[in-house]
């Protein structure tokens, strides 16, 4: 298994206060990613990183900010949380090799309140 | 752009029964395509990939075939267990540009 830790694995927090979610990873990959899944929604990207500090909007950014400070880190965070943003939270890696799939891991379930 | 469609859930099956799940896809240069499955809590988990124009990406009796004429990759296994449970979702990825683009998935139960 590709090493890849999201953290925390699940939280509930309020309406209106900052959270920060972690991906942290082993592996070197250059790419990762942070998607949200929501029923009848598949996975949607929220934003992407290509390298430290190289960071892309995707589409569903709004609301969301990341940073990537180093290779191994892809933070994502809520400025202010909002009830839409209760959701699963996926990171995933890929070293883009042409036919390279993404890794990802297991996922935080964010429920605010 | 780029974009996947694939086939509405959820779909229930007896064991031993034949399963296909439909994928389409739209894509601006030559995609790689993927199949990966979600078991209950869990991430997304590679089921098999292919790379090019009639690969067949096979794996734990799954096969998909990489159909350019069509747009196509398809999900096929001959004889679901209960175990084959879960939510497959269909995905691309293009040889430039730096993302996947995934379906919504759909839902497989297989029952006794």
């Amino acid at each position: 298994d590709a090493g890849i830790t999201q953290s925390p694995r699940h939280k509930v927090t309020e309406t209106g206060t900052p959270v920060t979610l972690r991906c942290h990873q082993t592996e070197n990959h250059r790419y990762m990613y942070w998607y949200r899944q929501d029923p009848g929604h598949g996975l949607r990207l929220i934003h992407y990183s290509y390298g430290v500090k190289d960071t892309d909007k995707g589409e569903v950014s709004d609301g969301y900010s990341v940073s990537r400070s180093k290779t191994e880190d892809f933070l994502l965070t809520l400025e202010s949380a909002t009830s839409s943003q209760t959701s699963v939270y996926f990171c995933a890696i890929t070293d883009r090799t042409t036919g390279t799939e993404a890794f990802f891991g297991q996922g935080t379930r964010l429920t605010v309140v | 752009g780029n974009s996947v469609t694939q086939m509405e859930g959820p779909v229930t099956l007896s064991e031993e029964a034949f399963l296909t799940i439909n994928c389409t896809y739209t894509a601006t240069g030559y995609p790689s395509l993927f199949w990966y499955v979600q078991y209950p809590g869990e991430g997304l988990q590679l089921l098999l990939k292919a790379t090019k124009a009639d690969d067949k990406g096979s794996n734990k009796g799954f096969e998909a075939t990489y159909r350019k004429e069509t747009t196509s990759f398809h999900l096929e296994k001959g004889s679901v267990q209960v175990s084959d449970s879960a939510v497959y979702f269909c995905a691309l990825s293009e040889d430039t540009g730096n993302q996947f683009y995934f379906g919504t998935g759909t839902s497989l139960t297989v029952i006794p």
